[in-house]
């Protein structure tokens, strides 16, 4: 079963803050979240373990809330570069033992105006 | 480190046609995965493999597909007598693991069209 993004679109102004919200049914060992651009393959960004941290990459960071299965990703200061889709990832401890295995949310498209 | 490289970029075929694409992963990756994705959704989990070994694949994946890593390198997925919904991207990841999991590393994909 895929974890469930919120919200599915979200446009920007320059300078703006966007959070993009990640929820699984199952309990989940580790959260991964790639942003794709239109006709390109996923980049990675970031990966969160179980254990509830919480990480930073330049303007984006990431929090991940092991209690409620949720993963956040937090868009500060958006650039135009910022622009596409973004996908959270999920391993599930179930999962775990067939080793990184990701299911895919259904992602969400961003786009950032000047 | 020049990334992971797939062929075709692009196929085209007519249905029942059986078709091959390639994936040439990280050298220093051991896992390889397959996805496919349809416009507007995620990439879909096809199956995977930690050096030559195939450790899963999907539930939802029909006996046309079939997939191999020979000597652990390069990868090959085969899609048997091709239908009008196999068309999709396929997409090729690595990713190094040992112990902790790390972020994957995608191929730029093969877009299928059945006609």
């Amino acid at each position: 079963q895929q974890p469930v993004q919120s919200p599915q679109a979200v446009i920007l102004r320059e300078g703006e803050d966007a959070v993009i919200n990640c929820s699984s049914s199952k309990a989940l060992y580790s959260v991964h979240w790639y942003r794709q651009k239109h006709g390109e393959a996923p980049v990675f960004l970031m990966i969160l373990l179980k254990g509830g941290e919480q990480k930073g990459h330049d303007k984006i960071s990431a929090s991940f809330n092991e209690k409620k299965q949720q993963s956040s990703l937090y868009l500060t200061a958006s650039q135009l570069s910022y622009s596409g889709t973004y996908f959270c990832g999920t391993e599930s401890l179930a999962d775990n033992n067939a080793g990184n295995m990701l299911t895919f949310g259904g992602g969400t498209r961003l786009m950032v105006k000047p | 480190d020049t990334g992971v490289s797939q062929d075709p970029r692009h196929k085209i075929t007519k249905r029942g046609q059986n078709v091959t694409f390639r994936c040439d992963p990280i050298s220093e990756h051991n896992r390889l995965y397959w996805y496919r994705q349809t416009l507007g959704q995620g990439p879909e989990f096809l199956t995977y493999f930690q050096n030559e070994a195939q450790l899963e694949k999907s539930r939802l994946l029909s006996d046309r597909f079939s997939a191999e890593r020979p000597k652990g390198s390069f990868s090959t997925l085969e899609i048997q007598r091709t239908e009008q919904g196999d068309s999709a991207m396929y997409l090729c990841a690595s990713s190094f693991h040992r112990g902790l999991p790390y972020g994957y590393t995608f191929g730029s994909g093969t877009r299928l069209t059945v006609v």
